[in-house]
């Protein structure tokens, strides 16, 4: 069965701390790694990894993956409040028929204090 | 831009009750996705929509049906509601390039609690 662990399940830090949030997987016939930051509502897009050792960055976030060793981090630093979310990791593997199905972690309750 | 619009945002069903949530998108994106999201249990697919008048069933199907009758709607329909059903339900949509890179436009969700 396909399966996504994203750790740790929460994380309280500080303004300005850095943090390192994981993802491995187990899935069939892997396509790619997606990075999905939920504020309290919607998720949204951050980063899809296909490649092993490529770093995707944006601002402060940043994200890596190591097909090897099946799995992913993302790492934000200089932490703000408004890092404060749920992130959400996916792997896209094919579903059959042609098409391809995400298969999401339980995410990681990040908490950044003033 | 409104992106995609779920309605209703909330809403409290006993069991047995029918209820029918609508999934907006003016994106002109082709592909739709309904997924529920539980306490501890992730987002996980209910069922997905490929293009006007195709729907598929995901990973979780069972108690759902869905209407893909035009592009921009996608609904997602609960005939005899249970309090398994209980949760938060999000649409989603993609472009078709959106589908392969895993880049999705989600909803603000739905909150549905079934008594």
């Amino acid at each position: 069965e396909d399966k996504v662990v994203q750790s740790p399940l929460s994380l309280v830090v500080h303004e300005g701390d850095t943090v390192t949030l994981n993802c491995s997987y187990e899935v069939t016939n892997f396509r790619s790694l997606l990075w999905y930051k939920q504020e309290k509502k919607a998720p949204t897009f951050l980063f899809m990894l296909t490649s092993s050792g490529i770093e995707k960055k944006s601002g402060r976030l940043s994200s890596i993956l190591d097909k090897k060793e099946l799995f992913s981090i993302l790492n934000i630093t200089a932490t703000q409040t408004g890092d404060s979310a749920v992130y959400l990791c996916a792997v896209e593997a094919p579903r059959g028929g042609g098409s391809e199905k995400l298969v999401f972690g339980k995410g990681t309750k990040l908490t950044v204090n003033p | 831009n409104a992106g995609v619009t779920q309605t209703p945002k909330f809403r409290v069903l006993k069991t047995g009750q029918s209820m029918t949530l609508l999934c907006a998108q003016d994106m002109n994106h082709e592909y739709m996705y309904w997924y529920r999201q539980d306490p501890g249990m992730g987002l996980r697919l209910i069922h997905y929509s490929v293009g006007e008048g195709t729907t598929a069933k995901g990973e979780v199907p069972d108690g759902y049906n869905v209407s893909r009758l035009k592009k921009q709607n996608f609904l997602l329909g609960l005939e005899s509601a249970a309090p398994s059903q209980t949760s938060v339900y999000f649409c989603a949509s993609s472009s078709e390039a959106g589908a392969n890179t895993g880049e999705l436009f989600f909803g603000e969700g739905s909150r549905l609690t079934v008594l």
